[in-house]
């Protein structure tokens, strides 16, 4: 039972490059969603997805796309990679329907140049 | 949507002392509350919640209270040691709607 796994753990990127961030979940939770850290800000959803073939927007959803099209799978695609999108990405996940708090991967830490 | 305010950003108190970070939501339909500890270069993890069915919650050294009315609720750590230096996030939603918005972040120093 591995949790939430997020690959890669780093990865540089330069301005206008394209990329998806994985997060893979084997606890069978519906919910599953991308947030992103910044210093002073907290934790910032970009977007959600509640089950397979279901996502929407959170807060700053511009310049990344999701899909889901299964239940353990939840990339991040970003289009084309800005120094504004420097940061550390966190998938998390919940099983819906129960209390308790979010499962979150270990992140992965984005830079662009 | 909802906004989610944090203070103090950062904390620093003697090893044994008392530490308290209050927090602020706008939206009043919000009615679940938990507070997630961070240590530096790891993953966020809960460290307790509470519901608005309840006014007050404790486990072991920890213990959170809420104000609905107020539209405030604060996390009490009693006792500190060098193990709680962390980053501390606090969070709304509605229950079972998932979508958590978090505060800032407060950043606990215990001075040994």
């Amino acid at each position: 039972n591995a949790g939430v796994t997020q690959t890669p753990k780093f990865q540089v990127l330069k301005t206008g490059q394209s990329m998806t961030l994985q997060c893979a979940q084997d606890m069978n939770h519906e919910y599953m969603s991308w947030y992103r850290q910044d210093p002073g800000m907290g934790l910032r959803l970009i977007h959600y997805s509640v089950g397979a073939g279901i996502t929407d927007q959170g807060e700053v959803p511009n310049g990344y796309n999701v899909s889901r099209s299964t239940t353990e799978d939840f990339p991040l695609r970003l289009l084309s990679a800005a120094p504004s999108q420097t940061s550390v990405y966190f998938c998390a996940t919940h099983r819906t329907g129960q209390g308790g708090g979010y499962t979150f991967g270990s992140g992965t830490r984005l830079t662009v140049v | 949507g909802e906004n989610v305010e944090q203070h103090p950003s950062t904390l620093s108190v003697q090893e044994g002392d008392s530490a308290v970070i209050k927090c602020t939501y706008s939206d009043s339909a919000s009615n679940y509350f938990p507070w997630y500890k961070q240590e530096l270069g790891k993953r966020p993890q809960l460290i307790i919640d509470i519901r608005s069915n309840v006014g007050e919650k404790k486990d072991q050294r920890i213990a959170v209270t809420l104000n609905k009315t107020a539209k405030h609720f604060s996390l009490h750590i009693t006792e500190t040691q060098p193990e709680d230096s962390a980053v501390y996030f606090c969070a709304a939603s509605i229950l079972n709607d998932y979508k958590l918005s978090f505060g800032a972040g407060t950043t606990v120093t215990v001075r040994a």
